[in-house]
């Protein structure tokens, strides 16, 4: 079946260090990718989403590729802050199903020290 | 614009006690609506899922259920909590053809 499999935490870098955080995916078709990111005691929200191959999405200087070839999705910002400390779950969508299930990674911590 | 809610945030309850968490969505007609759990320091479980008013589908099988009495709102009970029912609970609301969710606060369950 479709899985999401991302780096395993935690992560901890300095502030204005680069981060990548690796993540893979199968699936049989073509889904949609997501980073959501869950700051602590909160609920998920959607940080930034790709729907099809060589797609970039991009938000408060986080980006990530959609790589068919690779099937993965990495997520990067050139210069992190403390306030990015938080838990990134890479998901997938398969596509336009009426139920529109999403698949989650495992989730990753990131601390990023001042 | 859409908003979601549930309630309460937290609550603490004793073992064998019923359960019943709401999530409401505003701003929107006919959504997916989705009940996760997330154990400590885990990722998220998918639990239940609904398509509609009394359309439900279980992803695991529990002691929980869920409900949709309308068209925006769900609810998700147990007639009797188990310590294993700790945990943080997620509502979670996509349009109906797209698959992106988005996602409630969350209620931090305690069974004690």
């Amino acid at each position: 079946g479709d899985s999401v499999t991302q780096m395993e935490g935690p992560v901890t870098l300095s502030e204005e260090a680069f981060l990548t955080i690796n993540c893979t995916y199968t699936a049989t078709g073509y889904p949609s990718l997501f980073w959501y990111v869950q700051y602590p005691g909160e609920g998920l929200q959607l940080l930034l989403k790709a729907t099809k191959a060589d797609d970039k999405g991009s938000n408060k200087g986080f980006e990530a590729t959609y790589r068919k070839e690779t099937t993965s999705f990495h997520l990067e910002k050139g210069s992190v802050q403390v306030s990015d400390s938080a838990v990134y779950f890479c998901a997938s969508a398969a596509g336009y199903s009426s139920a529109s299930k999403i698949i989650f990674g495992s989730g990753t911590r990131l601390s990023i020290r001042p | 614009s859409q908003t979601i809610h549930q309630w309460p945030a937290t609550l603490v309850q004793p073992v064998g006690s019923p359960l019943s968490l709401e999530c409401t969505v505003e701003g929107t007609s006919n959504p997916n609506l989705y009940w996760y759990r997330q154990a400590a320091g885990r990722g998220l479980q998918l639990l239940f899922y609904s398509v509609g008013i009394g359309q439900i589908s279980s992803e695991v099988p529990q002691n929980l259920s869920a409900s949709r009495p309308q068209d925006r709102q769900f609810i998700l009970s147990s007639k009797k909590l188990l310590l294993s029912d700790s945990g943080f609970y997620l509502c979670a609301w996509s349009p109906a053809d797209r698959g992106v969710q988005f996602f409630g606060p969350g209620t931090r369950l305690t069974v004690l």
